[in-house]
């Protein structure tokens, strides 16, 4: 089937130490979202990719960044995880464009915990 | 700016009662709608969606209408089970660019058996 895999589901890092969260996809969609998510609070979205491009919303912290290598995998990196950075990190994504009929998929997540 | 407004929770039900959760929006175009659930630990799942107005999204026994006129697009079930225990998410998207969703607040849903 295609999906949205997000690896790994949970992930430990300490304060202050870089942290890679990865999310690939087969769904061929041109867009790949970011999301934060905070104790069942509403997904914020962080940043997303449309094709190569880098789109930063404007209250995301420098401290989060992305890489979008090919169409099929996005990373999220935290380069000095703070207590404040434990969340769900939700990757997502959607063709784009004027599709109206288009799917917005998500992945299962990564729950982040910083010790 | 665009934005989603659902009741607020928590709610709790007994099993087979009707449920309602009320979301209204606000857009500058012509938004489609959507209702995602998240089970404890898990991340999103697409309810149902609708793409224009009038249109009636529906799943696993949930419907909600795209109401233009009031700007709604309120979740109902006619009997709701223990497994519909979970945090549901109005949310929309406008057909154009990157298309970012945009989700309300979230209602917490417990259904006692």
């Amino acid at each position: 089937d295609a999906m949205v895999i997000q690896n790994p589901r949970y992930q430990v890092t300490q304060f202050g130490k870089p942290v890679t969260l990865s999310c690939s996809q087969t769904l061929n969609h041109n867009v790949m979202y970011w999301y934060q998510q905070k104790s069942s609070q509403a997904p914020k979205l962080l940043f997303h990719y449309y094709d190569k491009d880098f789109n930063n919303e404007a209250d995301t912290p420098d401290n989060f960044q992305s890489r979008r290598p090919n169409t099929s995998f996005c990373f999220l990196d935290i380069r000095s995880p703070g207590l404040g950075d434990a969340a769900m990190y939700l990757c997502a994504t959607s063709r784009g464009g004027l599709d109206r009929n288009y799917g917005y998929t998500f992945g299962s997540g990564t729950r982040l915990t910083v010790v | 700016g665009d934005s989603v407004t659902q009741m607020e929770g928590p709610v709790t039900l007994s099993e087979e009662a009707f449920l309602t959760i009320n979301c209204t929006y606000t857009a500058t175009g012509y938004p489609s709608l959507f209702w995602y659930v998240q089970y404890p630990g898990e991340g999103l799942q697409l309810l149902l969606k609708a793409t224009k107005a009038d249109d009636k999204g529906s799943n696993k026994g949930f419907e909600a209408t795209y109401r233009k006129e009031t700007t709604s697009f309120h979740l109902e079930k006619g009997s709701v089970q223990v497994s519909d225990s979970a945090v549901y998410f109005c949310a929309l998207t406008l057909i154009q660019g990157a298309q970012k969703l945009v989700f309300g607040q979230g209602t917490r849903l417990t259904i006692n058996p």
